[in-house]
């Protein structure tokens, strides 16, 4: 069975600075790779993924992640945060054998200070 | 593109009583829609899969028998929780995916409460 950790249950930053969250996952196949964003009030959104190829992902309001496949991580990043980064960001897995099964991790709540 | 809907956002209802809730793709076919289930600070948790024209598969520890899930057409699928519970009070979430790469699109939830 897959699972997905991540490390940082919250995070508090100033507008500016740079983001990085964790994301590991345990699963021995191939899988695709989601970042998932929750902005207070609305619905889940998706960020970013990787299916195959560059593992440096580029995805929306300049987020990026990359996936090391020999660390089993998929970690998130951003240069340079914004106030309106302030949100639940969730990283997600699935098994090319799942037909779109994902597993969450538990969240990261980045709130950014002003 | 690629919307998907929830009907009601929120409901409350008296202990014992049966609650639906609607998952529509507004303007995809879905072949496949999961249902989810997240506690206030907590992760998503699936509860079951659903594929149109056949039966949900459940993940280990929800009952089906509880929480009946029907997908009759390629853009609707509804979770009815049976005998409501206080302990069912939760907020649930429904994503679909038309099979292009397991991109999953998500409703915006409902927020069911059991007094």
């Amino acid at each position: 069975a897959q699972s997905v950790s991540q490390h940082n249950h919250h995070v508090i930053l100033s507008e500016a600075a740079s983001l990085e969250l964790g994301c590991n996952y345990s699963y021995g196949g191939t899988v695709n790779l989601f970042w998932y964003v929750q902005y207070p009030g609305q619905h889940l959104q998706l960020l970013l993924k990787y299916f195959s190829g560059d593992p440096l992902v580029k995805g929306i309001k300049g987020f990026e992640a990359e996936f090391i496949k020999s660390k089993f991580s998929f970690n998130l990043r951003k240069p340079s945060v914004q106030w309106s980064d302030t949100a639940e960001y969730f990283c997600a897995v699935n098994a090319n054998t799942n037909a779109g099964k994902s597993t969450f991790g538990d969240g990261t709540t980045l709130t950014v200070k002003p | 593109g690629a919307v998907v809907s929830q009907h009601p956002s929120w409901v409350i209802c008296k202990s014992g009583t049966s609650v639906k809730i609607e998952c529509r793709s507004l303007d995809f076919q879905a072949t496949t829609m999961f249902w989810y289930r997240q506690f206030p600070k907590q992760s998503l948790m699936l509860m079951a899969t659903s594929n149109e024209g056949s039966k949900a598969t459940y993940e280990q520890g929800v009952e089906k028998d509880k929480f009946l899930i029907n997908h009759a057409s390629l853009t609707l699928s509804t979770l009815t929780v049976t005998s409501a519970h206080p302990e069912d009070s939760s907020f649930y979430i429904c994503s679909a995916t038309s099979g292009r790469a397991y991109e999953q699109y998500f409703g915006p939830g409902t927020r069911l409460t059991v007094t």
